[in-house]
C-alpha cells in the first residue's frame, strides 16, 4: 500500500542551527501539506501545494521557515535559525485530485524535533 | 473564520463499551467535509470517517459511527464494542474548497481514548 514517507523521523538540534525535513507524497498526489503539531494539540498548517505551487502559507513564518516542492513531488521543509519553540512534530500529507475521495488526506509518520 | 472544537481532552471507556466524542465547528459556508482522525501512540494518523455536509444520512464505518448535526454545527462520533486497539487521540477535522479548488483543513485540539481492560 502507497504511502507517505518522511524522514528523519526524529531530530535533536541546537537552537540557531538550521535543520530541514522531507517528504515524499504518495504517487500522483497533487497536493501536499505540511503540519505543525505540538504535543497534545491538534495539527496546525504550515504550508499547502498545489503540484509545485505554493496555495497557502499564511501560518508559515516565513522569517525563518522556507518550503519547497520543485519538481511537484517531493518536499523539504526548512527552519533556519530554529528556536526553542519549534520543538514540535512535523507531519507531511497528501492528497489526490479528481474522484470521489480526492480530498482525503495520507499522512506520514512524522518528523519529531527537540530544539535544545 | 472556521472553527473546530473538541471540549473534552480525555476520555476513557471500558472494553466492549460504548463511547461518544464530541465535537462542534463554526461556518459560514454550506458545503463542507468533516473528519475524524485517529492518531494512535507513537504512530502516524488515520482516516477513521468522513461526512459530506450535502448527506443527511450519517456516516457509518464497521465500529464507528457518526451523529451529523448540520444546524446545530456538531459532529460526533460514537465508538461501539470499544477494543484496546481504539486507544488513541482522536482528531475532529473540517475541510472547505476554496474558489480555487484547493482544500482547506481545520483540526480540532482532540480527545485522548483510552480503552480500559
Amino acid at each position: 500500500e502507497a504511502e507517505v514517507a518522511q524522514s528523519p523521523r526524529y531530530k535533536i538540534t541546537e537552537k540557531s542551527q538550521a535543520v530541514a525535513f522531507w517528504c515524499d507524497p504518495i504517487s500522483g498526489h497533487a497536493t501536499l501539506y505540511w503540519y505543525r503539531q505540538i504535543l497534545g494539540q491538534g495539527p496546525e498548517l504550515l504550508v499547502q501545494f498545489q503540484d509545485e505551487s505554493v496555495v497557502d502559507d499564511s501560518q508559515l513564518p516565513k522569517d525563518r521557515f522556507s518550503a519547497e516542492r520543485l519538481k511537484g513531488v517531493d518536499s523539504t521543509l526548512k527552519i533556519q535559525p530554529a528556536e526553542l519553540g519549534d520543538s514540535a512534530m512535523y507531519l507531511c500529507a497528501s492528497s489526490g485530485t479528481g474522484g470521489a475521495v480526492a480530498y482525503e488526506q495520507y499522512f506520514g509518520p512524522g518528523t519529531r524535533l527537540t530544539v535544545t | 473564520a472556521q472553527t473546530v472544537t473538541q471540549s473534552q481532552p480525555e476520555m476513557s471507556v471500558q472494553e466492549a463499551e460504548t463511547v461518544t466524542l464530541s465535537c462542534t465547528y463554526d461556518t459560514s459556508e454550506n458545503n463542507y467535509y468533516l473528519f475524524w482522525y485517529k492518531q494512535p501512540p507513537s504512530r502516524q494518523m488515520i482516516l477513521v470517517i468522513r461526512q459530506e455536509a450535502y448527506k443527511q444520512q450519517n456516516a457509518t464505518e464497521n465500529r464507528f459511527s457518526v451523529n451529523f448535526q448540520k444546524a446545530a454545527k456538531s459532529f460526533s462520533l460514537k465508538i461501539s464494542d470499544s477494543q484496546l486497539g481504539d486507544t488513541a487521540m482522536y482528531f475532529c477535522a473540517f475541510m472547505s474548497v476554496s474558489t480555487s479548488g484547493t482544500y482547506k483543513y481545520i483540526f480540532g485540539t482532540g480527545t485522548r481514548l483510552k480503552v480500559l481492560a
